[in-house]
């Protein structure tokens, strides 16, 4: 059975940079057919998706356009995971965010426990 | 303002049928197939739905799901309590190149 976990700091200084990783068990974040996402929630935005790193022979990333100067997704195959980070973080950028992955279900189809970032000084 | 389209409310009674409409444009749901998640409260979203009308495994036959053009429907056949929360489709967009959700519709059973 597939698991996300997710950690990460729940409290981010405006101005400063968000940090959050995202544990895979059961699958791999080298899979060849599998893609690994991060996905936000807030009142103001709904489900709003960020980006996501997926292997094919060679890693990809792809970004959402509404975050795309201030957002990097890596992968880090020695542990297994993969993370966010969000550059400059504002108020704004409050929000629960969560890791998923994309299988040959073609869905969103695992999820994390979620984790609730709060941008305040 | 979300990219795809839902009713914020939906309501019905316990044993009755409901749908939930979901309309996007021919850039997500008019080319690529449309997901549906139930939210309960606190929780990340759950896959219900995939593919347009394919039900994971462990999710009941009374949940389906359909497409037509650039809708899709969720529908939830005798209803019962514990179906009372939020619901929301998603699909994967051609020009923005990236997963667009709907504003979610919560159920009420009444």
């Amino acid at each position: 059975q597939v698991q996300l976990r997710q950690s990460g700091p729940g409290l981010v200084k405006p101005s400063q940079t968000l940090s959050l990783t995202c544990a895979i068990s059961g699958d791999s974040v080298s899979s060849n057919s599998a893609a690994w996402h991060w996905i936000r929630q807030s009142p103001s935005r709904g489900l709003e998706w960020l980006g996501r790193t997926y292997y094919r022979s060679k890693w990809y990333r792809d970004y959402a356009v509404s975050v795309k100067s201030r957002i990097t997704i890596n992968p880090d195959t020695s542990k297994n995971q993969f993370s966010l980070q969000v550059n400059s973080v504002t108020p704004e950028d409050t929000a629960v965010f969560y890791c998923a992955r994309v299988s040959s279900s073609g869905a969103l189809d695992v999820w994390g426990q979620g984790t609730t970032v709060t941008v305040s000084s | 303002q979300s990219v795809v389209t839902q009713p914020p409310s939906a309501s019905g009674t316990p044993g009755q049928r409901v749908t939930i409409s979901c309309s996007g444009s021919s850039s997500n749901i008019g080319r690529n197939t449309v997901n549906w998640y139930q939210q309960l409260p606190g929780t990340a979203p759950k896959l219900l739905i995939y593919s347009n009308n394919q039900r994971p495994s462990g999710v009941p036959d009374r949940f389906s799901g359909s497409k037509s053009g650039t809708s899709a429907s969720l529908a939830i056949s005798g209803l019962q309590s514990e179906d009372e929360t939020d619901y929301y489709c998603a699909a994967w967009d051609d020009s923005l190149k990236g997963w667009v959700f709907g504003g979610g519709t919560k159920l009420t059973v009444l």
